[in-house]
């Protein structure tokens, strides 16, 4: 079951916050961050295992409410260089296979 | 590490010919993934093996499409014959562990079949 992410796009100024979110019908397991820029692999970010877990990198954080079957991605003081196309995956089980939401386009501008 | 290596980059052939992708894996990584890329459908894992072995191949399209893993450092896509709406960006991305790990993708190859 493919997870649903919100919003779809979102276009910042420099130093402007940013939320994404990612549902999902379905338990979870984990849930992975993958950033992608245009031409591209996607790059790993994040991966939260347990509900409640909160991480963060630099300026990017996610959440994971393992009860709501949802993850958040906070991107705050936002930089050029976080532009591109921010994935959510989730691990729905013991199979270990991690399918992917369709993307939210992040663009910043300066 | 050279990371994941995929071959060919770029691949552009008529409908109804053969093409083969090629994936090798990091080495000492156990798990390997194939996806496909469109902009209508976004990152679909077509399948996943887990020490070579097959473990999901629920999102291989039909029968044209095809994958093996003969060994841990080498897997392979095809699809025979091709037709236009399998044009798309195939990742190949592989992981340490079979869950709670993260992938690495390889650079991808861009088909496009005419």
């Amino acid at each position: 079951q493919q997870p649903v992410q919100s919003p779809q796009a979102v276009i910042l100024r420099e130093g402007e916050d940013a939320v994404i979110n990612c549902s999902s019908s379905k338990a979870l397991y984990s849930v992975h961050w993958y950033r992608q820029k245009h031409g591209e692999a996607p790059v790993f970010l994040m991966i939260l295992l347990k509900g409640g877990e909160q991480k963060g990198h630099d300026k990017i954080s996610a959440s994971f409410n393992e009860k709501k079957q949802q993850s958040s991605l906070y991107l705050t003081a936002s930089q050029l260089s976080y532009s591109g196309t921010y994935f959510c995956g989730t691990e729905g089980g013991s199979q270990g296979n991690l399918i992917f939401g369709k993307g939210t386009k992040l663009s910043v501008k300066p | 590490d050279a990371g994941v290596i995929q071959s060919p980059r770029h691949e552009v052939t008529e409908m109804g010919q053969e093409v083969t992708l090629r994936c090798k894996p990091i080495s000492g990584h156990n798990s390997l993934f194939w996806y496909r890329q469109t902009m209508m459908r976004g990152l679909e894992l077509l399948i996943y093996f887990n020490n070579n072995v097959p473990i999901d191949d629920s999102g291989m399209p039909e029968d044209r499409f095809s994958a093996k893993m003969p060994n841990a450092s080498f897997s392979t896509l095809k699809i025979q014959p091709s037709e236009p709406r399998d044009s798309a960006v195939y990742f190949c991305a592989s992981s340490f562990s079979r869950i709670n790990e993260k992938l690495f993708f390889g650079s991808g190859t861009q088909l496009s079949v005419l």
